[in-house]
């Protein structure tokens, strides 16, 4: 099993950085993935960290530190549609990966 | 073509019946998965397909059936469901269940169970 804890909820002004973070515990890590999902739509993918580090995907960054079983999710420049849930997820598994999500942070964005 | 197409979108089913719920992808993708979501809750793994065969099934009742007749589709099978399985199911696929490959969700079947 695995265990993964992020914030509930967060809430941010327009135009601001706003950082989600994620701590897990696994076996067989093989990477991490962030999805965000709005209300009643289906979970897309932001980004995948398998190594330590950051990786910048626009407006998003991920950073990861398999050591310290930690990730973040960076967002910049937020705007109103950002307001969605933010679900990390550790890939974990030998032979058939399981991809498992936290609980989800809810983010509101506000004037 | 990146869409991952579930049908139908809502189903309401009664505790006797049997339905279906029936999810498609085109990308070649040879992973697949059935989550379940209750509301302002992450979605649940349920069922793993790699290469068509079924390889993780995470604990789920034997009211749950699921089926990959081919590498393009996947099925669930439900029979005699509680009103507490109403949910949105989700389908997803992606390139194998392997590292490093993100999934497509579909964008769910939401089921009432009355």
């Amino acid at each position: 099993g695995q265990n993964i804890d992020q914030p509930t909820e967060m809430t941010a002004t327009e135009g601001a950085i706003v950082q989600i973070n994620c701590t897990y515990q696994t076996s067989g890590f093989n990477g991490l993935f962030w999805y965000q999902q709005h209300a009643g739509e289906a979970p897309t993918f932001l980004s995948y960290n398998v190594l330590d580090g950051l990786e910048e995907k626009g407006r998003f960054s991920s950073f990861l530190s398999r050591s310290k079983g930690y990730s973040y999710l960076l967002l910049k420049e937020l705007q109103m549609k950002d307001s969605a849930s933010y679900l990390c997820a550790p890939l974990n598994g030998a032979g058939s990966y399981q991809l498992t999500f936290g609980k989800g942070t809810k983010l509101s964005v506000i004037p | 073509d990146t869409e991952v197409t579930q049908t139908p979108k809502h189903l309401v089913m009664g505790m006797t019946n049997k339905k279906s719920l029936k999810c498609e992808q085109h990308m070649g993708h040879r992973a697949m998965y059935w989550y379940k979501q209750k509301a302002k809750k992450p979605p649940e793994l349920m069922f793993v397909y790699s290469y068509e065969k079924l390889s993780i099934n995470e604990s789920v009742p034997s009211r749950f059936s699921p089926e990959c007749p081919n590498s393009s589709l996947l099925n669930l099978h439900l029979h005699a469901l509680q009103p507490e399985d109403s949910a949105l199911y989700l389908c997803a696929s992606s390139q194998d269940s392997g590292r490093g490959t993100e999934a497509f969700f579909g964008q769910g079947t939401r089921l009432t169970v009355v």
